[in-house]
């Protein structure tokens, strides 16, 4: 088994450009997690998803981001326009309804100039 | 809402020190916990995990974690650390009727750090 995969694992980019961050979940694994770590406010949940479904968005930041899961395989999320206070590593997870622990994807460490 | 706490921010220990991590939550249901590693520049690994049993917990590399319902802690223990223990550490959360696949909520995180 792969994991979680995320890409890019790095990107930087200039403030007010379009950034998606996408991500592979584990075959089979029912939740979907985007988290958001940053020094200050720690491990943030952004929004999670249920068989594709988004059951709780409440830690969107604001309206400039956005998740979509399209597939059970794949899902994104993007910010637009980016700006230097959304610099921050992502992660995504994924996990089963049984009981067993999320699996944590490498995270995706975004930099906005 | 659910809350966890982590009591130390940053932990410094000597090689073969004991080490004990605290954490409370505030939800008064059923609940999942965790404790999961982050090394540095790494994503975060499970240690162990507490559904239901047996409240103390073994986990991997020797790391073990006792569930207190009365006092709504689950302290992650390791008898004798060592530098390659260096990593924060976080306890997290669940609401059991979501049966694990719900939300995680994370503590704050602590550092620790393990001298040679």
């Amino acid at each position: 088994d792969a994991g979680v995969i995320q890409s890019p694992r790095h990107e930087v980019t200039e403030m007010g450009q379009e950034v998606t961050l996408r991500c592979k979940p584990i075959s089979g694994h029912d939740y979907l997690f985007w988290y958001r770590q940053t020094m200050m406010r720690g491990l943030e949940l952004l929004i999670y998803f249920n068989n594709n479904v988004p059951i709780d968005d409440s830690g969107m930041p604001e309206d400039r981001f956005s998740a979509k899961m399209p597939n059970a395989s794949f899902s994104t999320l993007k910010i637009q326009p980016s700006e230097p206070r959304d610099s921050a590593v992502y992660f995504c997870a994924s996990s089963p309804t049984r009981p067993g622990g999320y699996t944590f994807g490498s995270g995706t460490r975004l930099t906005v100039v | 809402a659910q809350s966890v706490s982590q009591h130390n921010h940053h932990v410094i220990l000597s090689e073969a020190a004991s080490l004990e991590l605290g954490c409370n939550y505030s939800y008064g249901g059923t609940v999942n916990l965790f404790w999961y590693v982050q090394y540095p520049g790494q994503h975060l690994q499970l240690l162990l995990k507490y559904f239901s049993g047996d409240p103390l917990v073994k986990g991997i590399k020797g790391f073990e974690a006792e569930f207190i319902k009365s006092k709504f802690s689950f302290n992650l223990r390791k008898p004798s650390v060592q530098w390659s223990d260096t990593a924060e550490y976080f306890c997290a959360v669940n609401e059991g009727r979501y049966n694990q696949g719900g939300k995680l909520i994370f503590g704050q995180g602590t550092e620790l750090s393990v001298k040679p």
